[in-house]
């Protein structure tokens, strides 16, 4: 079966504090890796498209990474806005499958 | 910019009752979707809609579910007869493409329970 598996659920962090958020992945005929941030009450946000093993996004502190069975979001020197929930999703076919998502609180 | 707008943003309804959540996506998009999210839970895709029709559906979208474009510009979902755990948000999104760019524009949600 078909899984999309985000860890840790949740993470604290100081402000400053980088740290990797998980996307781990069984899926067949991926055709891509994407990432999302939820605000609370809000749908979710684009952020990145990862396409194949090695690639790498970058969007002010966010490095999104790519492997063949999981994908990192580092996050670094967070700041207080980077609070949300952060989700992880693969598309095969045409159907977004997401996971739970790591909600990333970051304390000033 | 452009934005993904749903209506209503929560409504609050009686198990059997019928309800109808709107949708209007950005208007040059081709690609409709609704997504549902029950509180604490994955966002799960309902349906996607293409070309005036029902592109895939995934096995939660059984027979109370519908989905229609009435004009150039609204895309609804109609809950038949609703049961207590149709409560959820659920999410409209739009894309101009449909390729594996996954760049998904969702609106706010609508907030249903379902009493």
């Amino acid at each position: 079966e078909d899984q999309v598996t985000q860890s840790p659920e949740a993470l604290r962090l100081q402000e400053g504090e980088s740290s990797s958020l998980n996307c781990s992945y069984t899926v067949s005929g991926l055709r891509g890796l994407f990432w999302y941030r939820q605000d609370p009450g809000k749908g979710p946000e684009f952020l990145f498209t990862l396409y194949s093993a090695g690639e790498e996004k970058e969007k002010e502190r966010l490095k999104a990474t790519l492997t063949k069975k999981e994908s990192f979001l580092h996050i670094t020197a967070p700041k207080p806005e980077d609070s949300a929930t952060y989700l992880c999703a693969v598309l095969r076919g045409n159907q977004f499958y997401f996971g739970t998502g790591t909600s990333l609180t970051v304390i000033p | 910019e452009p934005e993904v707008t749903q209506t209503p943003s929560h409504q609050v309804t009686q198990m059997g009752q019928e309800v109808i959540l709107r949708c209007v996506p950005i208007s040059n998009h081709l690609y409709f979707y609704w997504y549902r999210q029950i509180l604490g839970q994955k966002v799960e895709f309902l349906v996607s809609f293409y070309n005036n029709e029902i592109s895939e559906k995934s096995e939660i979208f059984d027979d109370q579910f519908s989905v229609e474009r009435p004009d150039g510009s609204n895309f609804t979902l109609k809950i038949r007869s609703t049961k207590l755990e149709d409560s959820a948000m659920y999410f409209c999104a739009s894309s101009d493409r449909l390729d594996s760019s996954g760049e998904l524009f969702f609106g706010e949600g609508s907030r249903l329970t379902v009493l």
